[in-house]
């Protein structure tokens, strides 16, 4: 089975900082896709970044991009720039190709701070 | 496009009770899934359908839950004689087919049993 573990359960970094939330994962499987996504306190999760697996080159979108070591079964997300409106949940997800079930981390609370 | 409604937004109901959410997915999708994230959790696999088959379910979906998609449009998800464990976010998403782990998520229905 599949497992997601992001390590840090809670961040508060300044508006306009760089921050970098960590997510590992344990699968046997060579063909996958990872995600990232931001649930606000409205709580509609976002969809902010996608990466497949055989993928050598690192996803970007906007000020968001992540650093994808598959060796190290490591999936961290970078969020440059951070802004007021980045203050969320953030959650890691993994699914092997050809499956239906996302399997999510715990989460990592992100506070940005004025 | 709306984007994917869940109905109600909050429950409260007493244990024993039976509940029964729905959700409408964007109207395109053929593929709807049934997540449930309790507090400081990331949200887990229920069941996911494929138009109106119900094609997978998870342990975690015990006998009292039952969920359907009559006609591959919306669909609800019912717990039978509600007990204070399932109290718990319970999220629906919905996607494309070929769409992998890139869903679109509603904003869940809050259920409290107490």
């Amino acid at each position: 089975a599949q497992t997601v573990t992001q390590s840090q359960p809670e961040m508060s970094v300044q508006e306009a900082e760089t921050v970098t939330l960590s997510c590992t994962y344990d699968t046997s499987e060579s063909n996958y896709y990872l995600f990232w996504y931001k649930q606000p306190p409205s709580r509609q999760m976002i969809l902010v970044i996608r990466q497949e697996a055989y993928k050598q080159q690192n996803a970007t979108e906007n000020r968001f991009s992540v650093n994808f070591q598959k060796a190290a079964k490591s999936f961290s997300l970078k969020i440059s720039d951070s802004q007021l409106g980045d203050t969320a949940m953030y959650f890691c997800a993994f699914i092997r190709q050809g499956a239906q079930k996302l399997v999510f981390g715990q989460g990592t609370r992100l506070t940005i701070n004025p | 496009d709306t984007g994917v409604s869940q109905d109600p937004r909050h429950k409260i109901t007493k244990r024993g009770q039976n509940v029964t959410f729905r959700c409408d997915p964007i109207s395109e999708h053929n593929r709807l899934y049934w997540y449930r994230q309790t507090l400081g959790q990331g949200p887990e696999f229920l069941t996911y359908f494929q138009n109106e088959a119900q094609l997978e379910k998870s342990r975690l979906l015990s006998d009292r839950f039952s969920a359907e998609r009559p006609k591959g449009s919306f669909s609800t998800l019912e717990i039978q004689r509600t007990e204070q464990g399932d109290s718990a976010m319970y999220l629906c998403a919905s996607s494309s087919t070929g769409t992998w782990g890139g869903y679109t998520f509603g904003s869940g229905t809050r259920l409290t049993v107490v």
